[in-house]
């Protein structure tokens, strides 16, 4: 079955960086887009970043953009999400899912989701 | 960006009971490019319905959804037990992808 893990979540300070990942397994992960979304504590979802099918096409949100990097390793069937320069507001839950079809970006299944803490 | 306002905030029902939960945007959504999505706490969210009225893969068919431009709806005709959750509504006909704030559904 499909399934996707998220993991490298903690505790970091103002301006350090961190790298989460998203284990995918149970699909072709060569054919699927793969999305980060975060929840703030008490706030909604907000969607993040995005990464094709073949690991080329990438968009961000305003918010991250020039801060945080996605990519695909196909060799371990996992997606990487870089974030540099941390900021407080950063602090989430960072959930990582997988796009559904025909290139419609809703989201068919998501990991459980990994906890950054961004504070001094 | 599309704003998408979920009403109620919170709702306390019993099993058995109807009920519609609504999800409003602060402009039109192109195609009816809307998803509701179920989440309880410590589980990975899940897909109830995409292209606005469309479920998905395995989801009963007590869930319905409808709407369309500004005003979407998730319908769940009777309750079962395990339906208490939060839900939430995102858009994607619009950029930048956009959700809503979510309505806790109660046991009541």
């Amino acid at each position: 079955q499909v399934q996707l893990v998220e993991s490298g979540g903690g505790v970091v300070q103002p301006g350090r960086s961190l790298r989460l990942s998203c284990a995918a397994s149970g699909f072709a992960f060569r054919t699927y887009s793969i999305h980060w979304v975060r929840q703030a504590p008490g706030k909604g979802l907000e969607w993040v970043a995005v990464v094709g099918d073949d690991g080329e096409a990438k968009v961000y949100a305003d918010s991250v953009k020039g801060r945080f990097a996605i990519s695909k390793d196909f060799s371990a069937n996992t997606v990487t999400l870089q974030m540099n320069s941390l900021r407080t507001e950063d602090t989430a839950v960072y959930y990582c899912a997988r796009e559904g079809q025909w290139s419609k970006w809703y989201l068919d299944f998501w990991g459980r989701g990994t906890l950054v803490s961004v504070s001094s | 960006e599309t704003v998408l306002t979920q009403t109620p905030g919170t709702l306390s029902l019993s099993p058995g009971e109807r009920v519609t939960l609504s999800c409003r945007a602060s402009q039109s959504v192109r195609r009816s490019y809307l998803a509701w999505y179920q989440h309880k706490p410590g589980q990975a969210p899940r897909l109830l319905m995409y292209d606005a009225s469309t479920r998905a893969t395995g989801i009963p068919d007590r869930f319905s959804g409808s709407g369309s431009g500004t005003d979407f709806t998730l319908t769940i005709s009777r309750l079962e037990p395990e339906d208490f959750a939060v839900f939430f509504c995102q858009q994607y006909g619009n950029s930048p992808v956009t959700f809503g704030q979510g309505t806790r559904l109660e046991m009541k």
